[in-house]
């Protein structure tokens, strides 16, 4: 166990819904980041939350939005789903000091388009 | 911008072997990390060891070295003593200074530990 939680740990849905994927951080890490690995793009960055505040975006989706609340979970909001949006979503965190250069992932959320 | 480049897509390596997995960078940032993670088939991404672009000596945790020659711009993975569980894909990534912290992944290497 990571320390870092991700819920759910499976989701299918269809084409046009919403999903929202939740990430708890480990105890104490204020930052939090996001990933979308898929097999033909790969592990790509999404977002990047620090101590509720967004520090910086990757290849986010408009249709993508995420946010980081005050007791430091964050959620990933997908909206108008495709079935390009299939995909293992990671959640990351990291610390303070030297902890704040290793990022540890949760066990992901792996979302099914149909 | 930073990139990551992974020229292995796969790799065959005999149990009790040790075995380099390559990885070569680019960036522009003065300072920055190297990382190499762990994704067996269950899918969960697995954090193997570190190396800070000023640290003198290369980075070393249990059978896993890091091979960091900064001129070239490669942070090769040593795996000592292969073991069947050493199967996965292996990610090597890179992380910049304040305002760039986040992970820039290569396309990772396929290892396959053979009894």
């Amino acid at each position: 166990d990571s320390g870092v939680t991700q819920t759910p740990k499976h989701l299918i849905t269809a084409t046009g819904q919403r999903v929202t994927l939740r990430c708890s951080p480990r105890s104490g890490d204020l930052s939090v980041y996001w990933y979308q690995q898929s097999l033909d793009q790969g592990l790509q960055f999404l977002i990047h939350y620090y101590n509720g505040e967004e520090r910086a975006k990757g290849n986010i989706l408009e249709r993508f939005s995420a946010q980081q609340f005050p007791d430091l979970h964050s959620e990933l909001n997908l909206s108008s789903l495709e079935l390009g949006d299939s995909a293992l979503y990671f959640c990351a965190s990291s610390g303070r000091g030297r902890g704040a250069n290793v990022l540890t992932f949760g066990a992901g959320s792996r979302l099914t388009v149909l | 911008a930073q990139k990551i480049t992974q020229t292995q897509p796969g790799m065959f390596v005999q149990e009790k072997e040790a075995v380099t997995l390559d990885c070569t960078y680019d960036t522009s940032d003065p300072s920055y990390g190297l990382f190499w993670y762990k994704q067996p088939s269950s899918g969960e991404m697995i954090f193997l060891i570190y190396q800070g672009s000023y640290d003198q000596q290369n980075a070393t945790e249990g059978r896993y070295s890091l091979n960091f020659q900064k001129a070239r711009k490669s942070a090769n993975l040593v795996i000592s003593a292969s073991q069947l569980g050493d199967s996965a894909m292996y990610f090597c990534a890179m992380k910049g200074n304040f305002g760039n912290e986040k992970l820039t992944f290569g396309t990772g290497t396929r290892l396959t530990i053979i009894p």
